[in-house]
């Protein structure tokens, strides 16, 4: 399985940009970038995908560089309900078999400051 | 839609019993994961199916733990006999392939958190 690596903290200021990085230099042609966040006490919850183009939502804007071995996960305005553990992760999602599965690392830990 | 629904929530039980632990999927999806969180081994995932076939069971930790998947709506992890070091919260997720008007994100449930005393 491809994997990612993740820094395991980051602190931020509220209402400032947070840039999250993560690094997956073994990236295959066919796997979608996957970010996904865990509040305290509650399950994982998607964020974001891509796959080649930056890709924006309500929630965050994804970055993927250019050879897609790395990629960094935008919050405009951190706040602190953002206060979670951040997941990158590759899922294949044309194929059966392992490719589909997600495997979470441990994620990076982001604290936001009032 | 009601997301997917694991029950129970909260489980507490004397080693050695039996646990059941329920997962109905979000209608549609085709595939079901079953991961369990501690606070040492965060998030592994044990056992996804896809289409009610299980795929990859490597995670499961043992013979003591089992799941099933007899329907597209419904799935259970159980495990017999319970053991302390099985105290964590486990969470099941399920997903559809992109081109079924999804994009293949795994939508998780609120989890079940067992305590094995």
């Amino acid at each position: 399985d491809a994997k990612t690596t993740q820094p395991n903290s980051m602190e931020s200021n509220e209402e400032e940009p947070v840039h999250l990085p993560c690094n997956h230099s073994t990236i295959s042609g066919t796997d979608y970038i996957h970010w996904y966040r865990q509040l305290p006490s509650q399950g994982p919850e998607y964020v974001i995908h891509g796959l080649t183009s930056n890709v924006n939502n309500r929630m965050a804007s994804l970055a993927i560089a250019e050879d897609r071995k790395s990629s960094t996960l935008i919050l405009h305005r951190a706040t602190l309900r953002d206060a979670a553990v951040y997941y990158c992760i590759l899922r294949d999602p044309y194929h059966t078999g392992a490719n589909s599965k997600l495997t979470f690392g441990k994620g990076i830990t982001l604290s936001v400051r009032p | 839609d009601a997301g997917v629904i694991q029950s129970p929530r909260h489980e507490v039980t004397e080693m050695g019993q039996e646990v059941t632990l329920r997962c109905k999927p979000i209608s549609g999806h085709d595939y079901l994961f079953w991961y369990r969180q501690t606070m040492m081994r965060g998030l592994e995932l044990l056992i996804y199916f896809n289409n009610n076939v299980p795929i990859d069971d490597s995670g499961m930790p043992e013979d003591r733990f089992s799941a099933k998947m007899p329907n597209a709506s419904f799935s259970t992890l159980k495990i017999q006999p319970s053991e302390p070091r099985d105290s964590a919260v486990y969470f099941c997720a399920s997903s559809g392939l992109i081109g079924t008007s999804n994009t293949g994100e795994l939508f998780f449930g609120e989890g079940s958190r067992l305590t094995v005393l």
